[in-house]
């Protein structure tokens, strides 16, 4: 079974602060998703990462993919409340025939106070 | 366009009753993919669904299953509800080619 790990669980924050939320595994996964979700909410994508060593950049959120496929982190700099929510990291597992499944990690809350 | 829409928003059932979910993917997206979401567990993965084909199935036992129609609809059936089951169920669907999935905004589901 893989399984992802995310740290920290919870995050408050002051507006403007940087802040790192990682994910982390012993399992390679063909690609690394990073989702926001909100209360009573769906999670929305907001990134895919593939290659190892990846490195994406949207607007104040920068995403990395570890050389060995296994960890990814996310940061956050300039913190404001509308980051507000759940940051799940996912890894998707093929199956084959185009099928794959994704793992979900817990999660990090993040809280930030204006 | 229209996002995954999933009805009913809420529900609230009795232990050892049944219930029907339904997830009308984004057009065009044949792959549907159903998670169960509890605040101890995370999300985890209960099946996914192919031109109405089942590709995939998690670890749930077998009071959780699902169909898919040959609009893309989707819709999962719980039997025999245990108090256990109480949680947001999230339907989301991918498009060829994507990675990412778009999901809909859950049904969640109360056991009492």
């Amino acid at each position: 079974t893989q399984l992802l790990e995310q740290s920290p669980q919870f995050l408050s924050i002051q507006e403007g602060e940087n802040l790192t939320v990682y994910c982390n595994s012993s399992s390679v996964f063909s690609s690394l998703q990073w989702y926001r979700q909100e209360p009573g909410e769906g999670p929305v994508l907001l990134v895919t990462v593939v290659t190892g060593g990846e490195v994406k950049k949207l607007k104040r959120l920068t995403f990395q993919f570890g050389d060995a496929r296994k960890d990814s982190s996310l940061h956050i700099t300039a913190a404001q409340p509308g980051d507000t929510g759940l940051y799940l990291c996912a890894g998707a597992d093929y199956s084959g025939a185009g099928s794959y499944q994704l793992t979900f990690g817990k999660g990090t809350k993040l809280s930030v106070i204006p | 366009k229209a996002g995954v829409t999933q009805t009913p928003r809420y529900l609230i059932k009795t232990r050892g009753q049944q219930v029907t979910l339904s997830c009308s993917p984004i057009s065009g997206h044949r792959s549907v993919s159903w998670y169960q979401q509890t605040p101890g567990q995370g999300l985890q993965f209960l099946f996914e669904y192919f031109s109405e084909t089942q590709r995939n199935k998690g670890n749930f036992p077998g009071r959780f299953s699902g169909r898919q129609f040959s609009n893309s609809r989707s819709e999962m059936n719980v039997s025999t509800l245990e108090l256990g089951d109480s949680a947001l169920y999230l339907c989301a669907s991918r498009g060829v080619g994507n990675y990412g999935y778009t999901f809909g905004s859950g049904t969640r589901l109360t056991v009492v």
